[in-house]
C-alpha cells in the first residue's frame, strides 16, 4: 500500500539559511500534519492543513510557514534556520473528516550546521 | 506540559514475556488513544489504537486496556519478541475543528532480550 512520502529524506543547512521540505501524503488523505522530533524527545505537533486550509497550529516559531496544495502535498518552509532546529521533521496524513488515524512518513533529517 | 505523561521511560524484558506501558491524561476531551512503534532514523507506525467506549482491544500479541474513569491507558505486549524492541509512544487526540493533532507521552524504549 502506498504511504506518505517525504523529501528530501536529509538535508543540511548553514545558520541563517532556508530550507523546504516536502510532504506528499497517501492518496485519497486530505488532511497532513507536521510534526517536529528532537533527538531522544516525542514528536511535537507544528502545524496542519485540513482541505488546503490551516486546521491547527502548535508550537511552530514565526520563521516557519507551511501550506497545502491542490493535489493535497504540503511543503514546510523554514527560514533563518538555528542550530536548535536540527531535528526529525514528520509529516503524517488521515482522511479529516473520517478518520482519526494518522500515519506518518518516513521523515526528513535536517541537520543545521 | 506535557498532555501525556507516560511510564517507563525504558523498560527489558526476556524473550517471551510481557511488556507493560502505562499512559495517563488528564483531558477528559480527548477520545482517541493510539500507541506508535518507532525504529531509529524511522517514522512513528501505528500500532493499535483505541476509543473510550470500550475498556479492551487486542490484535495479534498487542492489548491496550483503557480505564476511562482513572484516565489512564496501558500497551501489553505478550509472548514479547526481540523484533519488538524499539521505542513505543503512547498519544492522544480530541476531534473537532481542530481536526486532532497528536499529543504523545515521552515515550518508552523497550529492548527485548533474546
Amino acid at each position: 500500500a502506498a504511504g506518505v512520502i517525504q523529501s528530501p529524506r536529509h538535508l543540511i543547512k548553514e545558520k541563517r539559511e532556508t530550507a523546504t521540505l516536502k510532504c506528499y501524503p497517501i492518496p485519497r488523505h486530505d488532511t497532513v500534519y507536521w510534526y517536529q522530533q528532537g533527538p531522544g524527545q516525542d514528536p511535537q505537533f507544528l502545524i496542519s492543513f485540513y482541505e488546503k486550509m490551516q486546521s491547527d497550529k502548535g508550537s511552530i516559531p514565526d520563521r516557519f510557514s507551511a501550506q497545502q496544495f491542490s493535489d493535497y502535498h504540503s511543503e514546510l518552509n523554514m527560514s533563518s534556520l538555528e542550530l536548535g532546529d536540527s531535528a526529525l521533521y514528520f509529516c503524517a496524513s488521515t482522511l479529516g473528516g473520517y478518520s482519526y488515524e494518522q500515519y506518518f512518513g518516513p521523515g526528513t533529517r535536517l541537520t543545521v550546521t | 506540559q506535557q498532555q501525556v505523561k507516560q511510564s517507563p521511560q525504558s523498560l527489558i524484558v526476556q524473550k517471551g514475556g510481557i511488556s507493560i506501558i502505562n499512559c495517563a491524561y488528564e483531558n477528559t476531551a480527548f477520545d482517541y488513544f493510539p500507541w506508535y512503534q518507532q525504529f531509529p532514523g524511522k517514522g512513528p507506525a501505528l500500532l493499535i489504537a483505541i476509543r473510550p467506549d470500550v475498556s479492551e482491544k487486542k490484535e495479534g500479541r498487542f492489548t491496550i486496556s483503557f480505564n476511562k474513569s482513572a484516565k489512564q491507558f496501558s500497551l501489553h505486549i505478550m509472548d514479547s519478541q526481540p523484533g519488538d524492541s524499539a521505542t513505543y509512544f503512547c498519544a492522544a487526540s480530541k476531534r473537532g475543528s481542530t481536526l486532532g493533532r497528536l499529543y504523545f507521552g515521552r515515550g518508552t524504549q523497550l529492548t527485548v532480550w533474546p
